[in-house]
């Protein structure tokens, strides 16, 4: 398995809080990824990085912040939470050959 | 823009019945096609992909899919499923550059009946 770890892994928060989810690798690879999955909707993309500081955003970005100041890390901010934010958070790694490589996901309930 | 069409959120099948998963896509360009397999409380793995070349794609488990360009479509096939392949099924699909990630379709939660 690709070495992506995502933490935390479960996290329960009050509306209007900050909330920073991590995710990292080992892989050394190039591009990273944030994913939202909900019900309904299947996976879909909040904000990618094409490498250090190159970020860029995805199909459901609004309220969500992303910086990448290392290969390895890849950090997802809420910078105030909404219950519209409840969902499963996955990160996903890829060196460019299109196959992605997915984390184990971060369930965020906001209260 | 590109997209991704799954028909059948459900789709469920007796133990030893072939299973057919469906997906339509939308593509500007070429597309690279690909099939994730979620269980539960887990991430995706890959299933298969389609990039160029034989359009009959071979995956792990007994999974393959064909790539049909005149239908649009790179539908998910197993001759014979089996209890353990309960799970969510999802069709991605890119457009070559890389960079920017999959679309993926809604997902198909196949259901094996014993």
């Amino acid at each position: 398995d690709a070495g992506i770890t995502q933490s935390p892994r479960h996290k329960v928060t009050e509306t209007g809080t900050p909330v920073t989810l991590r995710c990292h690798q080992t892989e050394n690879h190039r591009y990273m990824y944030w994913y939202r999955q909900d019900p309904g909707h299947g996976l879909r993309l909040i904000h990618y990085s094409y490498g250090v500081k190159d970020t860029d955003k995805g199909e459901v970005s609004d309220g969500y912040s992303v910086s990448r100041s290392k290969t390895e890390d890849f950090l997802l901010t809420l910078e105030s939470a909404t219950s519209s934010q409840t969902s499963v958070y996955f990160c996903a790694i890829s060196s460019g050959q299109e196959k992605l490589f997915f984390g184990s996901g971060t369930q965020l309930s906001v209260l | 823009a590109q997209s991704v069409t799954q028909l059948g959120s459900h789709v469920s099948v007796s133990e030893g019945a072939l299973v057919l998963l469906r997906c339509n896509y939308s593509s500007s360009v070429p597309p690279y096609l690909f099939w994730y397999v979620q269980y539960p409380n887990q991430g995706l793995q890959l299933l298969l992909k389609y990039t160029t070349g034989a359009t009959l794609v071979k995956g792990i488990n007994g999974f393959e899919a064909e790539f049909k360009k005149s239908e649009t479509s790179f539908h998910l096939t197993k001759p014979s499923a089996h209890m353990s392949d309960a799970a969510e099924y999802f069709c991605a699909v890119s457009d070559g550059g890389g960079a920017d990630g999959l679309t993926f379709g809604k997902g198909t939660h196949l259901i094996i009946q014993p």
